[in-house]
Protein backbone atom coordinates (compact mmCIF):
# COMPACT_ATOMS: atom_id res chain seq x y z
CA UNK A 1 0.00 0.00 0.00
CA UNK A 2 1.73 3.09 -1.36
CA UNK A 3 2.00 5.94 1.87
CA UNK A 4 0.16 9.10 0.73
CA UNK A 5 2.13 12.34 0.81
CA UNK A 6 0.89 15.70 1.65
CA UNK A 7 0.40 18.23 0.93
CA UNK A 8 0.54 17.53 -3.02
CA UNK A 9 2.47 20.98 -3.59
CA UNK A 10 3.69 23.57 -1.40
CA UNK A 11 4.58 27.04 -2.56
CA UNK A 12 6.54 29.26 0.11
CA UNK A 13 8.34 32.18 0.27
CA UNK A 14 12.85 32.19 1.07
CA UNK A 15 12.91 31.81 4.94
CA UNK A 16 9.33 30.10 5.34
CA UNK A 17 8.36 27.03 6.80
CA UNK A 18 7.30 24.10 5.35
CA UNK A 19 6.32 20.70 7.13
CA UNK A 20 5.79 17.29 5.08
CA UNK A 21 3.57 14.35 5.96
CA UNK A 22 4.29 10.83 5.13
CA UNK A 23 1.04 8.33 6.29
CA UNK A 24 0.49 4.83 5.64
CA UNK A 25 -1.76 2.76 6.77
CA UNK A 26 0.19 -0.24 7.95
CA UNK A 27 2.27 -0.48 10.70
CA UNK A 28 5.58 0.80 10.00
CA UNK A 29 9.47 -0.39 10.79
CA UNK A 30 11.04 2.61 9.15
CA UNK A 31 10.91 5.82 6.76
CA UNK A 32 13.06 6.91 4.39
CA UNK A 33 13.18 10.67 3.00
CA UNK A 34 14.72 11.86 -0.41
CA UNK A 35 14.71 14.65 -1.93
CA UNK A 36 15.11 14.97 -6.21
CA UNK A 37 15.80 18.39 -7.89
CA UNK A 38 13.82 18.65 -11.33
CA UNK A 39 15.68 15.92 -13.94
CA UNK A 40 18.23 14.35 -11.42
CA UNK A 41 18.62 11.20 -9.37
CA UNK A 42 16.87 11.35 -5.77
CA UNK A 43 19.18 12.24 -2.53
CA UNK A 44 19.18 10.62 0.57
CA UNK A 45 18.51 12.60 3.04
CA UNK A 46 17.66 11.14 6.30
CA UNK A 47 15.88 7.55 7.70
CA UNK A 48 13.83 7.22 10.86
CA UNK A 49 13.18 4.34 12.52
CA UNK A 50 10.63 2.72 14.81
CA UNK A 51 10.94 4.37 18.34
CA UNK A 52 9.57 7.66 17.28
CA UNK A 53 13.08 9.12 17.02
CA UNK A 54 13.58 12.26 15.90
CA UNK A 55 16.85 13.47 13.12
CA UNK A 56 18.16 16.40 11.93
CA UNK A 57 20.30 17.99 9.58
CA UNK A 58 21.02 21.31 9.35
CA UNK A 59 17.82 23.23 9.11
CA UNK A 60 15.74 19.36 8.10
CA UNK A 61 14.44 17.58 10.19
CA UNK A 62 12.17 14.97 10.77
CA UNK A 63 9.93 12.84 13.47
CA UNK A 64 8.29 9.54 13.30
CA UNK A 65 4.90 8.91 14.93
CA UNK A 66 4.47 5.38 15.29
CA UNK A 67 1.70 5.11 17.20
CA UNK A 68 -0.05 6.92 13.80
CA UNK A 69 2.42 5.18 11.34
CA UNK A 70 3.28 8.78 10.08
CA UNK A 71 6.47 10.36 9.41
CA UNK A 72 6.89 14.36 8.99
CA UNK A 73 9.43 16.01 7.35
CA UNK A 74 10.46 19.62 8.48
CA UNK A 75 12.22 22.54 6.49
CA UNK A 76 12.94 25.42 8.80
CA UNK A 77 14.03 28.71 7.35
CA UNK A 78 13.76 27.35 4.02
CA UNK A 79 16.49 28.45 1.70
CA UNK A 80 16.19 28.22 -2.23
CA UNK A 81 18.27 24.71 -2.68
CA UNK A 82 15.23 23.16 -0.89
CA UNK A 83 13.23 22.85 -4.05
CA UNK A 84 12.37 20.02 -5.18
CA UNK A 85 10.50 17.00 -4.75
CA UNK A 86 10.35 15.25 -1.01
CA UNK A 87 10.04 11.35 -1.41
CA UNK A 88 9.33 9.16 1.48
CA UNK A 89 9.67 5.30 1.21
CA UNK A 90 8.15 3.17 3.73
CA UNK A 91 9.32 -0.49 5.07
CA UNK A 92 7.16 -2.47 7.55
CA UNK A 93 9.78 -4.17 8.82
CA UNK A 94 13.65 -4.72 8.80
CA UNK A 95 13.60 -7.36 5.94
CA UNK A 96 11.34 -5.22 3.42
CA UNK A 97 14.20 -2.52 4.03
CA UNK A 98 15.26 -4.09 0.53
CA UNK A 99 11.53 -2.96 -1.28
CA UNK A 100 10.69 -0.03 0.14
CA UNK A 101 6.99 1.39 -1.25
CA UNK A 102 7.58 5.11 -2.19
CA UNK A 103 4.99 8.23 -1.35
CA UNK A 104 3.98 9.76 -4.87
CA UNK A 105 6.19 12.58 -3.60
CA UNK A 106 5.42 16.34 -2.35
CA UNK A 107 6.51 19.19 -5.01
CA UNK A 108 7.99 22.23 -3.00
CA UNK A 109 9.01 25.66 -4.33
CA UNK A 110 10.71 28.05 -2.96
CA UNK A 111 10.32 31.62 -4.20
CA UNK A 112 12.51 34.81 -3.44
CA UNK B 1 34.01 9.20 -7.67
CA UNK B 2 31.33 7.43 -10.21
CA UNK B 3 28.80 5.70 -7.75
CA UNK B 4 25.71 4.80 -9.74
CA UNK B 5 26.54 5.08 -13.71
CA UNK B 6 23.33 4.62 -16.05
CA UNK B 7 23.36 4.15 -19.69
CA UNK B 8 21.57 5.80 -22.06
CA UNK B 9 20.55 8.87 -20.34
CA UNK B 10 17.61 8.78 -23.31
CA UNK B 11 16.17 6.35 -25.50
CA UNK B 12 13.37 5.86 -27.94
CA UNK B 13 11.94 2.66 -29.16
CA UNK B 14 9.45 1.42 -31.27
CA UNK B 15 6.82 -0.86 -29.83
CA UNK B 16 8.23 -4.69 -30.11
CA UNK B 17 11.60 -3.52 -29.77
CA UNK B 18 13.91 -4.86 -27.14
CA UNK B 19 16.68 -3.16 -25.36
CA UNK B 20 19.10 -3.33 -22.46
CA UNK B 21 19.27 -0.34 -20.09
CA UNK B 22 23.11 -0.53 -18.15
CA UNK B 23 23.63 -0.05 -14.59
CA UNK B 24 26.99 -0.03 -13.00
CA UNK B 25 28.30 0.64 -9.36
CA UNK B 26 31.77 1.05 -8.45
CA UNK B 27 30.86 1.43 -4.57
CA UNK B 28 31.08 -2.67 -4.09
CA UNK B 29 27.72 -2.70 -3.05
CA UNK B 30 25.48 -5.64 -2.58
CA UNK B 31 22.40 -4.57 -3.15
CA UNK B 32 21.06 -3.16 -6.41
CA UNK B 33 17.78 -2.21 -7.60
CA UNK B 34 16.14 -0.96 -10.51
CA UNK B 35 12.54 1.51 -10.37
CA UNK B 36 10.52 3.05 -13.03
CA UNK B 37 9.41 6.84 -12.14
CA UNK B 38 5.31 7.89 -13.64
CA UNK B 39 4.37 11.26 -12.76
CA UNK B 40 2.25 11.43 -9.50
CA UNK B 41 2.91 7.70 -9.11
CA UNK B 42 6.14 8.38 -7.29
CA UNK B 43 9.07 4.92 -7.52
CA UNK B 44 8.31 1.63 -7.92
CA UNK B 45 10.30 -1.68 -7.75
CA UNK B 46 10.60 -3.25 -10.68
CA UNK B 47 13.49 -5.51 -9.72
CA UNK B 48 15.98 -5.93 -7.03
CA UNK B 49 19.49 -8.17 -6.56
CA UNK B 50 20.92 -8.87 -2.79
CA UNK B 51 23.98 -10.25 -4.56
CA UNK B 52 25.78 -11.72 -7.82
CA UNK B 53 23.72 -14.23 -8.98
CA UNK B 54 20.40 -13.36 -7.02
CA UNK B 55 17.38 -11.50 -8.18
CA UNK B 56 14.24 -10.76 -7.02
CA UNK B 57 10.77 -9.42 -8.71
CA UNK B 58 9.96 -5.86 -7.47
CA UNK B 59 6.45 -4.24 -7.52
CA UNK B 60 6.11 -4.16 -11.39
CA UNK B 61 8.14 -6.76 -12.67
CA UNK B 62 6.13 -7.62 -16.14
CA UNK B 63 7.98 -7.07 -18.98
CA UNK B 64 11.23 -6.63 -17.67
CA UNK B 65 14.30 -9.11 -17.24
CA UNK B 66 17.40 -8.33 -14.94
CA UNK B 67 20.20 -10.70 -14.18
CA UNK B 68 23.43 -9.70 -11.70
CA UNK B 69 26.27 -11.64 -12.72
CA UNK B 70 29.00 -9.39 -10.98
CA UNK B 71 28.68 -7.15 -8.28
CA UNK B 72 29.10 -4.11 -10.33
CA UNK B 73 26.78 -4.72 -12.68
CA UNK B 74 22.95 -4.77 -12.97
CA UNK B 75 21.75 -4.84 -16.38
CA UNK B 76 17.72 -4.16 -17.15
CA UNK B 77 16.11 -6.12 -20.43
CA UNK B 78 12.71 -4.90 -22.11
CA UNK B 79 12.03 -7.58 -23.63
CA UNK B 80 9.37 -6.52 -26.34
CA UNK B 81 8.91 -2.59 -25.52
CA UNK B 82 5.41 -1.46 -25.38
CA UNK B 83 4.22 2.53 -25.25
CA UNK B 84 3.06 1.69 -21.54
CA UNK B 85 6.72 1.29 -20.67
CA UNK B 86 7.34 4.76 -21.27
CA UNK B 87 9.16 6.08 -18.34
CA UNK B 88 12.11 7.61 -16.52
CA UNK B 89 14.37 4.58 -15.18
CA UNK B 90 16.60 4.67 -12.15
CA UNK B 91 19.39 2.34 -10.65
CA UNK B 92 19.89 2.83 -7.34
CA UNK B 93 22.65 0.76 -4.86
CA UNK B 94 23.08 0.40 -1.37
CA UNK B 95 25.40 -1.43 0.76
CA UNK B 96 24.00 -3.44 3.60
CA UNK B 97 25.34 -1.95 6.69
CA UNK B 98 23.99 1.45 5.96
CA UNK B 99 20.38 1.95 4.69
CA UNK B 100 21.20 4.52 2.00
CA UNK B 101 20.46 3.66 -1.26
CA UNK B 102 22.38 5.70 -4.10
CA UNK B 103 20.55 6.87 -7.37
CA UNK B 104 21.77 6.94 -10.99
CA UNK B 105 20.87 10.13 -13.46
CA UNK B 106 18.73 8.36 -14.89
CA UNK B 107 17.19 6.95 -18.32
CA UNK B 108 14.42 8.48 -19.93
CA UNK B 109 12.73 6.24 -22.40
CA UNK B 110 9.86 6.69 -24.92
CA UNK B 111 8.09 3.54 -26.25
CA UNK B 112 6.04 4.77 -29.81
Amino acid sequence: QQPVQSPQAVILREGEDAVINCSSSKALYSVHWYRQKHGEAPVFLMILLKGGEQKGHEKISASFNEKKQQSSLYLTASQLSYSGTYFCGTASDMDSNYQLIWGAGTKLIIKP
Amino acid sequence: NAGVTQTPKFQVLKTGQSMTLQCAQDMNHEYMSWYRQDPGMGLRLIHYSVGAGITDQGEVPNGYNVSRSTTEDFPLRLLSAAPSQTSVYFCASRGLAKNIQYFGAGTRLSVL
